[in-house]
């Protein structure tokens, strides 16, 4: 079957560091895509990775385990900019994309 | 990056009418364009994938008679929403795949918000 899961919400402090969490049970799994939407905005791309390890880029990371079927996203040097939905996104053989529900990152100052 | 548009932007309407909305690709050649639809505090929830040239692929669930596309070029996909209702109001969003990329990364446009009175 298909499944994705992630937290609901997440907060933390600006000026921190956060890691989203997020599983996922995908059929011809063809790698992991993570975006951010601000509310009332579609979705902009973030990462993808579709090998094992951790992919960085400035002060947002992703890291992969295929064999645990597990990614997580890590922010780094939180800003209050940084508050949004995070959603993470499996894609199939067919380049069909599973969404998560996204998580709701909230930020204090 | 790649550009996508869509258009309108948002758009008000009486229950019974049909609304059209636009999505292109702007600088690059999409053969798949997805569409999607996304209320208030949900994630997104593919309605149908729509490939040039060809049938779209609907979701479990959504009208195909309801929800019309047409994918007439590799730059341009468009969704009727026909006789909508205020259950129809939403989010739409739409996406294209460039094929030219090896990650096949969809690119989202900045969305239509329809709201059915």
């Amino acid at each position: 079957g298909q499944n994705i899961d992630q937290p609901t919400e997440m907060t933390a402090t600006e000026g921190a560091i956060v890691q989203i969490n997020c599983t996922y049970q995908t059929s011809g799994f063809n790698g992991l895509f993570w975006y951010q939407q601000h509310a009332g905005e579609a979705p902009t791309f973030l990462s993808y990775n579709v090998l094992d390890g951790l992919e960085e880029k400035g002060r947002f990371s992703s890291f992969l385990s295929r064999s645990k079927g597990y990614s997580y996203l890590l922010l780094k040097e939180l800003q209050m900019k940084d508050s949004a939905s995070y959603l993470c996104a499996s894609q199939d053989s067919n380049y069909q994309l599973i969404w998560g529900a996204g998580t709701k990152l909230i930020i204090k100052p | 990056g790649a550009v996508v548009s869509q258009h309108p932007s948002w758009v008000i309407c009486k229950s019974g009418t049909s609304v059209k909305i636009e999505c292109r690709s702007l600088d690059f050649q999409a053969t798949t364009m997805f569409w999607y639809r996304q209320f208030p505090k949900q994630s997104l929830m593919l309605m149908a994938t729509s490939n040039e040239g060809s049938k779209a692929t609907y979701e479990q669930g959504v009208e195909k008679d309801k929800f019309l596309i047409n994918h007439a070029s590799l730059t341009l996909s468009t969704l009727t929403v026909t006789s909508a209702h205020p259950e129809d109001s939403s989010f739409y969003i739409c996406s294209a795949r460039d094929v030219s990329l090896s990650y096949n990364e969809q690119f989202f446009g900045p969305g239509t918000r329809l709201t059915v009175l």
